[in-house]
C-alpha cells in the first residue's frame, strides 16, 4: 500500500524559504496528483496547491505568489517551497495522494503523510 | 471561495448516543464532500466520500447525507475510539475544509 512521508528542516528563519519533500513508498509518483496541506498549531487544515509528474501545478490562490511545487520521478518523491515565511507559516505540514471516483473528475485525499511541524522563528 | 461551515464546533457526548455533526456549503457542491477524522498528532482519516460512501475499512456506524449545501455525518453508536475532531472537505472546486468539530467524552 502506498505510504507518504514529509522531510525538511523543522525550524526555518522569517523571511527565507521553507522546502520540505514528500516520499511515496509502495506506489509511484508518476501515478495521480499529490498536494501539500498546512495546520497551524490547534488550528483547521488548509489545501496548499497540487502537482502531477507531467508538471500540471496549481496553488490555493491565498498563497500562489509564495508557493511552488515539483516532482522528481527518479527519486520518487515531490516537493514544496514556501517563499518570504512569516510566523503565520507556523504549522504542520502534511502531504497527501489525490483519490478520485472513476470520471468524475473530483478528487479527495487518501492516503495522507504522518506531518512534520515547521517552525517560523529567527 | 467556497466557505465550509460546520456545526458544532464542539459536541459532549456519551458512548453509545447517536452523534450528527453538519457541515454547510456557501454554494452547491454537488455531492463533491467528504469526511475526515483526525486525532491528536496524526493525519486525518478519510470516513466518508462523494457525501456518502463508506471508506473501505471504516465501520458502518459512520455514515454520510446530503447534497448541494447542507450535508451530515452520522456516528449511530459512539465508541471510546470515535472521540476525536471530525473536518468536512469540499472538492467540488479547490478544496476548502471546514473548521472542525471536536466531539469529547461528556
Amino acid at each position: 500500500q502506498v505510504q507518504l512521508q514529509e522531510s525538511g528542516p523543522g525550524q526555518v528563519k522569517p523571511s527565507e524559504t521553507l522546502s520540505l519533500t514528500c516520499t511515496v513508498s509502495g506506489g509511484s509518483v508518476s501515478s495521480f496528483y499529490w498536494s501539500w496541506f498546512r495546520q497551524p498549531p490547534g488550528k483547521g487544515l488548509e489545501w496548499i496547491g497540487h502537482i502531477h509528474h507531467s508538471g500540471n501545478t496549481d496553488s490555493n490562490p491565498s498563497l500562489k505568489s509564495r508557493v511552488t511545487t515539483s516532482v522528481d520521478t527518479s527519486q520518487n518523491q515531490f516537493s514544496l517551497k514556501v517563499t518570504s515565511v512569516t510566523a503565520a507559516d507556523t504549522a504542520v505540514y502534511y502531504c497527501a495522494r489525490h483519490r478520485t471516483t472513476v470520471g468524475s473528475g473530483h478528487d479527495w485525499f487518501d492516503p495522507w503523510g504522518q506531518g512534520t511541524l515547521v517552525t517560523v522563528s529567527s | 471561495d467556497i466557505q465550509m461551515t460546520q456545526s458544532p464546533s464542539t459536541l459532549s457526548a456519551s458512548v453509545g448516543d447517536r452523534v450528527t455533526i453538519t457541515c454547510r456549503a456557501s454554494q452547491s457542491i454537488s455531492g463533491w464532500l467528504a469526511w475526515y477524522q483526525q486525532k491528536p498528532g496524526k493525519a486525518p482519516k478519510v470516513l466518508i466520500y462523494d457525501a456518502s460512501s463508506l471508506e473501505s475499512g471504516v465501520p458502518s456506524r459512520f455514515s454520510g447525507s446530503g447534497s448541494g449545501t447542507e450535508f451530515t455525518l452520522t456516528i449511530s453508536s459512539l465508541q471510546p475510539d470515535d472521540f476525536a475532531t471530525y473536518y468536512c472537505l469540499q472538492y467540488n472546486s479547490y478544496w476548502t475544509f471546514g473548521q472542525g468539530t471536536k466531539v469529547e467524552i461528556k
